[in-house]
């Protein structure tokens, strides 16, 4: 079956670590989205790809980065510049057209400061 | 610049119906999305409207559009406990990055 693969579930981070969180996707999708979740806040947008080898800032990039050097795989990396990690990540895609199907998210993965 | 917004919190008792609202910003949005997200899980699709619709019914969901307000909302009827999530409101941005714009979701509790 076709989908959004998040890897891990759960991440803990030391303070100063960077880390890497996994997303593969096997829809064929040239569109892929990273989300941060916080409690009450909604999805706010970290990065986005709309092709191999090229990413676009979103709304709250800053501490963090991102590679797309295939087309089903877009990893993103929490860098220790980023101050206040934790949350909940998801990933997204879409199909060329974008509309109307949407996103198709993976599970997520919840990422933790120790 | 864009924004949805719905209300946090939504009560109702099994078998009534759940009503969700929410208010969006960007005028030439073509497509408006609900989707739902249980605990701990990633977002499913629930339903879409097309900007040129008034309303879409899909089994127990009603879609209503008032594009005159910018406002949605999502009717679910005989609402389960199996209902209980969060429910996210997002629009479609009408550029090539098909960006979502999404709501901060809508918390339903279905009291038994």
């Amino acid at each position: 079956d076709g989908g959004i693969t998040q890897s891990p579930k759960y991440l803990f981070r030391k303070e100063g670590q960077n880390v890497t969180l996994s997303c593969e996707q096997n829809l064929n999708h040239d569109a892929m989205y990273w989300y941060r979740q916080d409690p009450g806040q909604g999805l706010r947008l970290i990065y986005y790809s709309q092709i191999v080898n090229d990413f676009q800032k979103g709304d709250i990039a800053e501490g963090y980065s991102v590679s797309r050097e295939k087309k089903e795989s877009f990893p993103l990396t929490v860098t220790s510049a980023q101050k206040n990690p934790t949350a909940f990540y998801l990933c997204a895609s879409t199909p060329p057209t974008g509309r109307p199907t949407g996103y198709t998210f993976g599970s997520g993965t919840r990422l933790t400061v120790v | 610049g864009e924004d949805v917004e719905q209300s946090l919190f939504l009560s109702v008792r099994e078998g009534d119906s759940s009503v969700i609202n929410c208010t969006y910003t960007d005028s030439s949005s073509t497509y408006l999305y609900w989707y739902k997200q249980e605990p701990g899980a990633g977002l499913q699709l629930l339903t879409y409207i097309f900007s040129n619709m008034d309303m879409k019914q899909d089994q127990r969901l009603t879609v209503l559009l008032n594009k005159k307000d910018k406002h949605l909302s999502l009717r679910i009827a005989d609402t389960q406990t199996g209902d209980s999530a969060i429910y996210f409101c997002a629009e479609s941005l009408m550029d090539s990055s098909y960006k979502l714009i999404f709501g901060s979701g809508t918390r339903l509790l279905v009291r038994p």
